[in-house]
């Protein structure tokens, strides 16, 4: 079956860029029907959607987060990316890459996330 | 940006029991953009119920979501112990984005 798998550095310095890779196995990110999403999570807080992007080129992002957020996609990986620009300690979270069915604008298939520290 | 609100913050009864859990939006939303799901600690989000009322694939009948426009409950009739943990609702609108209530604790009594 699909899964997804975050990988990230852990641990930055604020100012930084903060880049994050999700690897889809098991399926095909340009199969269609299918958005791919990263959203975050503050320590003990809810859930915060940061973007999404579909296979052929459409990209969305949250509109507090767009200006130092860009989302990209390797298909002959199979993996996308997250890139955060300038980071300060409020981007600590655990971040997780997520798929939605385009229908009905559900998470069905979620990575098991990845905990990234601002930290100097 | 539709924000939502759920309802209580925590929620603390015994195995058994009947669980409501309330969401409620700022403005009307679509109710086939409108989900539940189960979070434990250290895990993902599950998903539970996706169209306000459908069950997604596995989720138990006693799991069961209604609602339409602002307010949206989510129902658990007889607690296992297995379902305490953090709800979230979640929906999907225009821009496009996507909100998540700030959960609510299901917590044994």
């Amino acid at each position: 079956q699909v899964q997804l798998q975050e990988s990230g550095p852990g641990l930055v310095k604020p100012s930084q860029t903060l880049t994050l890779t999700c690897t889809v196995s098991g399926g095909s990110i340009d199969s269609g029907g299918y958005y791919w999403s990263w959203i975050r999570q503050h320590p003990g807080k809810g859930l915060e959607w940061i973007g999404h992007f579909y296979y052929s080129g459409s990209t969305y992002y949250s509109p507090s987060l767009k200006s130092r957020v860009t989302i990209s996609v390797d298909t002959s990986k199979n993996q996308f990316s997250l890139r955060l620009n300038s980071v300060t300690a409020a981007d600590t979270a655990v971040y997780y890459c997520a798929r939605a069915y385009w229908e009905y604008w559900y998470f069905d298939l979620w990575g098991r996330g990845t905990l990234l520290t601002v930290s100097s | 940006e539709i924000v939502l609100t759920q309802s209580p913050g925590t929620l603390s009864l015994s195995q058994g029991e009947r669980a409501t859990l309330s969401c409620r939006a700022s403005e009307s939303v679509s109710s086939s953009y409108f989900a539940w799901y189960q979070q434990k600690p250290g895990q993902p989000p599950r998903l539970l119920i996706y169209g306000a009322s459908s069950r997604a694939t596995g989720i138990p009948d006693r799991f069961s979501g209604s609602g339409s426009g602002t307010d949206f409950t989510l129902t658990i009739s007889g607690l296992e112990p297995e379902d305490f943990a953090v709800y979230y609702c979640q929906q999907y609108g225009p821009s496009p984005s996507y909100t998540f209530g700030q959960g609510t604790k299901l917590e044994i009594k």
